[in-house]
């Protein structure tokens, strides 16, 4: 029964550049999220897939952000073009459903991504 | 865009004491979760209320909610020097919508 995992647990790159931040969801999960944590403050959402559909990509900043999960288990977080402002933790969760079925299932988080622009 | 406020941002107390904080939203929700993270890293799941609950039980946690008054409360009894952490609330605003809207935390020190 292992946890949510996420790689790497640190990664500094220069402005401009392009990173993958990888996420495997706990086994059987279908549902998984994206959120993004600045210094001193709360996680904020990016994007949330049911499945390998993303149902929910509204707190995406912008274009240069996109996130895949192919198979509907592991999950890629894609920046283009980094820039400083993107420097956070960005960490992943997943549960085990609940889509349209109008309750929340709780939501178990990685230990998070780590990411540095200079 | 944060949904939830926590008050106080920062609380210190002896070990032993209890530890009370408190989180403010400012739409209908469907539950409100609390979660513990160390070290600015994991969160860890602590405890969920649905909105139509008032009060539920963890073990040395009691959390309250005031649906009328847009707000909770978590209650940590006879704290342990572990208990050292950043608390957030956590809400989900739409029927049958998934993502969480965090606070910006209380940090919980817990001197031994």
């Amino acid at each position: 029964g292992a946890g949510v995992s996420q790689t790497p647990s640190n990664k500094v790159t220069e402005k401009g550049k392009y990173v993958e931040l990888r996420c495997d969801p706990i086994s059987g999960h279908t549902a998984l999220y994206w959120y993004r944590q600045s210094l001193g403050q709360g996680p904020e959402f990016l994007i949330y897939f049911q499945g390998t559909g993303a149902a929910d990509d509204s707190g995406l900043p912008n274009d240069r952000f996109f996130a895949v999960r192919p198979e509907g288990s592991v999950s890629t977080l894609k920046i283009q073009r980094t820039e400083r402002g993107d420097s956070a933790v960005y960490l992943c969760a997943s549960s085990l459903t609940a889509a349209f079925s109008g309750r929340t299932d709780t939501q178990y988080f990685g230990p998070g991504t780590r990411l540095t622009v200079l | 865009s944060q949904q939830g406020e926590e008050d106080p941002q920062a609380l210190s107390i002896q070990e032993g004491e209890n530890a009370t904080m408190n989180c403010s939203y400012k739409t209908s929700i469907n539950n409100l979760q609390w979660y513990r993270q160390n070290s600015g890293r994991g969160l860890v799941h602590l405890i969920l209320i649905r909105s139509n609950e008032r009060e539920k039980h963890s073990g040395r946690l009691r959390v309250t909610l005031d649906t009328s008054k847009k707000s909770s409360s978590l209650l940590i009894t006879a704290s342990r020097a572990a208990d050292t952490a950043s608390y957030f609330c956590a809400t989900d605003v739409i029927q049958g919508a998934q993502k969480l809207v965090f606070g910006q935390g209380t940090r919980l020190t817990i001197n031994p």
